[in-house]
């Protein structure tokens, strides 16, 4: 079957760096997205690793390696805004049907 | 302002009646999705559709229904037959890009809770 695998919660303190891993089992896909979700709101996008190697937006950055099936979302300076849920996601080939992770609740202390 | 509406926010039903949960987007875009989330968990796929009159089950489609007769619009039918039907329910939309993945930006969601 597709599967992404997640930690359910991670904590860290405000102004730490995090690193949320996701494990996937999937026979093709594009390309590894991750989304962040505040409760009660909707997901929103913040990155996409289509190749290997490393992507950089802000204080976000993503990491995705093929041949360990397996990619990261890193947060940097972490703020107490960032706590939220964290999901990885697949789309994947053939179509347009999307996998996500069950999420990581990320909880930032002060 | 572009971006997908979903209405209502707060839908209440007694079991045994099938309600429809409203979609619309205005950004042109041509794939649209359903998901459920439960509460602690993830996104399921319900149905997607890449075009006009055209969609796809996802992974949890029994007891869901669909139509996509027009680009902007994507309602979703929760019939009687949805064994566990109260949960939120999210609508996205991305754009046609072939081959390489697009990001998915999402509607307000819907929370039904049937009774």
């Amino acid at each position: 079957g597709q599967s992404l695998e997640q930690p359910s919660e991670v904590t860290a303190v405000e102004g730490a760096i995090v690193q949320i891993n996701c494990t996937y089992q999937t026979s093709g896909f594009y390309g590894l997205s991750w989304y962040q979700q505040h409760d009660g709101g909707a997901p929103t996008f913040l990155s996409y690793n289509a190749l290997d190697g490393l992507e950089e937006t802000g204080r976000f950055s993503s990491f995705l390696s093929r041949s360990d099936s397996y990619g990261y979302l890193l947060l940097q300076e972490l703020q107490m805004k960032d706590s939220a849920s964290y999901f990885c996601a697949v789309r994947v080939t053939g179509g347009f049907k999307t996998i996500f992770g069950a999420g990581t609740r990320l909880f930032v202390k002060a | 302002d572009g971006g997908i509406t979903q209405s209502p926010k707060y839908l209440f039903r007694k079991e045994g009646q099938n309600v429809t949960l409203s979609c619309e987007q205005n950004l042109n875009h041509d794939a649209m999705y359903w998901y459920r989330q439960d509460p602690g968990q993830g996104l399921r796929l319900i149905y997607y559709s890449q075009i006009v009159n055209d969609f796809q089950k996802g992974d949890i489609a029994e007891g869901y229904s669909v139509s996509r007769e027009k680009k902007e619009s994507f309602p979703l039918t929760v019939t009687s037959a949805q064994k566990n039907p109260t949960a939120f329910y999210l609508c996205a939309s991305s754009i046609d890009v072939g081959t390489a993945a697009s990001e998915q930006y999402f509607g307000p969601g819907t929370r039904l809770t049937v009774t």
